[in-house]
């Protein structure tokens, strides 16, 4: 079966202590990239890669890395998260063209 | 630069009434259209895509979408709402530039309540 996975689906952390969120799909797509999602302002990119070893910035990367290794995986840095990183948080593949994107079931974040 | 814009965060129905969720794009060539759906505690799952194949699409749920071109819109419809159709809808267009081809651009979404 097709799919994204992300792990893990719920994380509740400690200001400043670095976490990884994993990313993982089976589709051998070129294209992935990671979502944030807060009430009332849709879903804004963090980071996003074309292919292994590219990656680029997308509209809020601030407190955010990411790596791209392997094809298949594609994970999401937080080196010392903060409370306003609190958030719902989505991986997301894609294939070459103008294709659907197939998205993970979410990361639900809280930083206290 | 494409993009693309929701009017109206929330919309409320009753059961059995006609759906109309409404996006319009921004775009100086053919787009690539996107509705996306997402239940509670769930992620986004497509309901339908306009590749320019035809101008109304149909996607799963008994949804279908109409692109527009000289009303640069893309609105979504379903003829009778179910209560299983609540939930969060999200219109995406491709980006078409050169650096970023991949990504896909969102909404801000809108939020559809169905009444008994």
């Amino acid at each position: 079966e097709a799919q994204v996975t992300q792990n893990p689906r719920y994380l509740i952390t400690v200001t400043g202590k670095k976490l990884t969120v994993t990313c993982s799909q089976n589709m051998n797509h070129e294209y992935m990239s990671w979502y944030r999602q807060d009430p009332g302002l849709g879903l804004r990119q963090i980071y996003y890669s074309m292919n292994v070893e590219v990656t680029d910035k997308g509209d809020v990367p601030e407190g955010y890395k990411v790596s791209r290794k392997e094809k298949r995986n594609f994970p999401l840095i937080l080196e010392s998260p903060s409370p306003n990183q609190t958030s719902l948080y989505f991986c997301a593949s894609r294939g070459q063209g103008h294709t659907e994107a197939f998205f993970g079931q979410g990361t639900r974040l809280t930083v206290v | 630069a494409q993009s693309v814009t929701q009017l109206g965060s929330h919309v409320s129905v009753s059961e059995g009434a006609l759906v109309l969720l409404r996006c319009n794009y921004s775009s100086s060539v053919p787009p690539y259209l996107f509705w996306y759906v997402q239940y509670p505690n769930q992620g986004l799952q497509l309901l339908l895509k306009y590749t320019s194949a035809a101008t109304l699409v149909k996607g799963i749920n008994g949804f279908e979408a109409e692109f527009k071109k000289s009303e640069t819109s893309f609105h979504l419809t379903k003829p009778s709402a179910h209560m299983s159709d609540a939930a969060e809808y999200f219109c995406a267009v491709s980006d078409l530039d050169g650096g970023s081809q991949g990504n896909l651009i969102f909404g801000k979404g809108t939020k559809l309540s169905v009444k008994p």
